[in-house]
């Protein structure tokens, strides 16, 4: 079975500063897929970003990018100019490319301060 | 956003009652999911749809049962409710032709 570890629970953050949550997954397989969700109070999961194993560039979505090391297993979500409403629950997930389950890391509960 | 409806949205019940939650997607997408939310493990996989009558457990599906007769339709079961299954229950869907999944609202189900 895969594993996703987030290894911090809780992180916070002042409003325009630089954030990075780590992530790291065990697996066998050589194709598949990584994501970070985000979670509000409102409880809605949310796609902020995705890459995929098979791709050498990291992923970026506006403020949101990814430092993905395939060979380290390590998948870390970087989110620049940090604003109020980035306060959430972060997981992050793992899809193997032959099966089709998600799995997914504890997450880490990210606080933006004023 | 992707057509997914969970209920009900909340639900208080009483040890040992059999209890079914209902997630109905608009979609056609293949793939559907129930996960359970619990502080400090994240999203777990309870079981999980691959088509019509196609289904297979997860990590943490003892307990639990699960039916797909329409593709739109995928019910979990609690056989008989334990304080232990007290939890925000999510569903989600995924289509082999994207790779992300998609989740409902979630289900906060307490078992008193």
């Amino acid at each position: 079975a895969q594993t996703v570890t987030q290894s911090q629970p809780e992180m916070s953050v002042q409003e325009a500063e630089t954030v990075t949550l780590s992530c790291t997954y065990d697996t066998s397989e050589n194709n598949y897929y990584l994501f970070w969700y985000k979670q509000p109070p409102s409880r809605q999961m949310i796609l902020v970003i995705r890459q995929e194993a098979y791709k050498q560039q990291n992923a970026t979505e506006n403020r949101f990018s990814v430092n993905f090391q395939k060979a380290a297993k390590s998948f870390s979500l970087k989110i620049s100019d940090s604003q109020l409403g980035d306060t959430a629950m972060y997981f992050c997930a793992f899809r193997g490319r032959n099966f089709n389950k998600f799995y997914f890391g504890s997450g880490t509960k990210l606080n933006v301060k004023p | 956003d992707a057509g997914i409806t969970q209920s009900p949205r909340h639900k208080v019940t009483e040890t040992g009652t059999p209890v079914t939650l209902r997630c109905h997607q608009t979609e056609n997408h293949r793939y559907m999911y129930w996960y359970r939310q619990d502080p400090g493990h994240g999203l777990r996989l309870i079981h999980y749809s691959y088509g019509v009558k196609d289904t297979d457990k997860g990590e943490v599906s003892d307990g639990y049962s699960v039916s797909r007769s329409k593709t739109e339709d995928f019910l979990l079961t609690l056989e008989s409710a334990t304080s232990s299954q007290t939890s925000v229950y999510f569903c989600a869907i995924s289509d082999s032709r994207e790779t992300e999944a998609f989740f409902g609202q979630g289900t906060r189900l307490t078992v008193v």
